[in-house]
């Protein structure tokens, strides 16, 4: 049984960074991708990007590109997303989700989600 | 680009359908989530058709050309929720959400 829990809430300034993590148990932690999603107050979901654990580059859809990164700690088992130069547009919830390592992924398990909130 | 309506209304006991169209879906697989308010979403419907074994058999899924189909069958009050349609580009590499549909049931 998949089971991924994610970091607490985050306050942030704009302009400042945030790193959130997701921890995963219940399968072999390479198996995977791991994928994160953000969903705005009130909005719909958003993908932001993937990683591989098990080696490869991360993918980030454009809109993302550059002012994220998705990272790994395998011997742990811990996915990180980290996000850089915050707005108040990165006020979200973002879920770490596990999907199938192939091409035209989904989402097969979630995490609980991480509240990010910036404001000055 | 995936487009759903933003909203669908039944009674209790009724049949729901949900579209999402998109140039994308003839050439990959369409998967459903449901969320409902405070939770994360849940994979109802992946590969277009298929269940995961702990989703009721009221919910299906299928396609035909560039517009996917979601379908709950006798629908109940559990089921009010918002969805979502996802699929990826035609390289399979980027992920692609649909705007999402909110069920509300009468």
């Amino acid at each position: 049984q998949v089971h991924l829990v994610q970091s607490g809430a985050e306050v942030k300034k704009p302009g400042a960074s945030v790193k959130v993590s997701c921890k995963a148990s219940g399968y072999t932690f390479t198996d995977k991708y791991i994928h994160w999603v953000r969903q705005a107050p009130g909005q719909g979901l958003e993908w932001v990007g993937r990683i591989n654990p098990s080696g490869g580059v991360p993918i980030y859809p454009q809109s993302f590109r550059g002012r994220v990164t998705v990272t790994t700690d395998t011997s742990i088992a811990i996915a990180y997303l980290e996000i850089y130069s915050l707005t108040l547009g990165d006020t979200a919830l973002y879920f770490c989700a596990s999907g199938p390592p192939t091409a035209s992924s989904f989402f097969d398990s979630w995490g609980q989600g991480t509240l990010v909130t910036v404001s000055s | 680009d995936l487009i759903q309506p933003p909203s669908v209304s039944v009674s209790p006991g009724q049949t729901a359908r949900i579209p999402c169209s998109g140039d994308v879906l003839p050439k990959q697989h369409t998967y459903w989530y449901q969320q409902k308010p405070g939770q994360a979403p849940l994979l109802v419907i992946y590969k277009d058709r298929e269940r995961p074994s702990e989703i009721p058999e009221r919910f299906s899924g299928s396609k035909s050309g560039t517009t996917a189909l979601m379908t709950i069958s006798g629908v109940q009050a559990e089921d009010e929720a918002d969805y979502y349609c996802q699929s990826a580009d035609s390289s399979g590499t980027y992920i692609l959400f649909g705007g999402g549909t909110n069920l509300t049931v009468l």
